[in-house]
């Protein structure tokens, strides 16, 4: 069965600093992988998808991924974070036949320090 | 367009009642997806509708169901409720079409069990 870990509960960076969020998957086929973001009671918001191609993936917000088949993962990356990105984030892989169908990762609280 | 609404937002009730949750996609979906999301289990997969028909189910007991009317609304129901069916109950829609279709998520229901 698929499934997703983020081993970071909670990560907290300074405004302005770099940020990485840690994915890692278990998925036997070619993976459908994507990065949600989700503010304090509201639904979740795409920031990025893979499917096939290339690795390194650009989303909205300024947020990026990269794919490393070889390591399972699908870390986010963000090279400058603003006080607005505080938020929960969620990786999560979509069942290979249905998108609706999405195992989630336990998401990861980003504190921003000013 | 409209985004995915929920209704109601809030709701309590108590053990043992019923309850019913509407979702309205984004026009022109034809996908909808249910997710439980809380603290202790994250987002958890309940059923996904595709053109009124149940695609794909979670793992969730018999008390879970939902249906699909034919203007691709749907709803969820949930009987005799005990006090871990507490969370926020996500709504997600999809064009269903693709595997690789990403899901627009509704702000959610919070339902309390007490």
């Amino acid at each position: 069965a698929q499934s997703v870990t983020q081993p970071d509960i909670h990560i907290t960076v300074s405004e302005g600093a770099s940020l990485e969020l840690r994915c890692n998957y278990s998925y036997g086929a070619t993976p459908y992988l994507f990065w949600y973001v989700q503010s304090p009671g509201q639904g979740l918001q795409l920031l990025l998808k893979y499917f096939s191609g290339d690795t390194l993936v650009q989303g909205i917000k300024g947020f990026e991924a990269e794919f490393k088949r070889s390591q399972s993962s699908f870390n986010l990356r963000k090279p400058s974070v603003h006080w607005s990105d505080a938020a929960e984030y969620f990786c999560a892989v979509a069942d290979n036949t249905n998108a609706g169908k999405s195992t989630f990762g336990d998401g990861t609280t980003l504190t921003v320090k000013p | 367009k409209a985004g995915v609404t929920q209704t109601p937002r809030y709701l309590i009730k108590t053990r043992g009642q019923q309850v019913t949750l509407s979702c309205s996609p984004i026009s022109g979906h034809r996908s909808v997806s249910w997710y439980q999301q809380t603290p202790g289990q994250g987002l958890q997969f309940l059923f996904e509708y595709f053109s009124e028909t149940q695609r794909n189910k979670g793992n969730f007991p018999g008390r879970f169901s939902g249906r699909q009317f034919s203007n691709s609304r749907s709803e969820m129901n949930v009987s005799t409720l005990e006090l871990g069916d507490s969370a926020l109950y996500l709504c997600a829609s999809s064009p269903g079409q693709t595997t690789n279709e990403k899901l627009f998520f509704g702000s959610g229901t919070q339902l309390s069990v007490l």
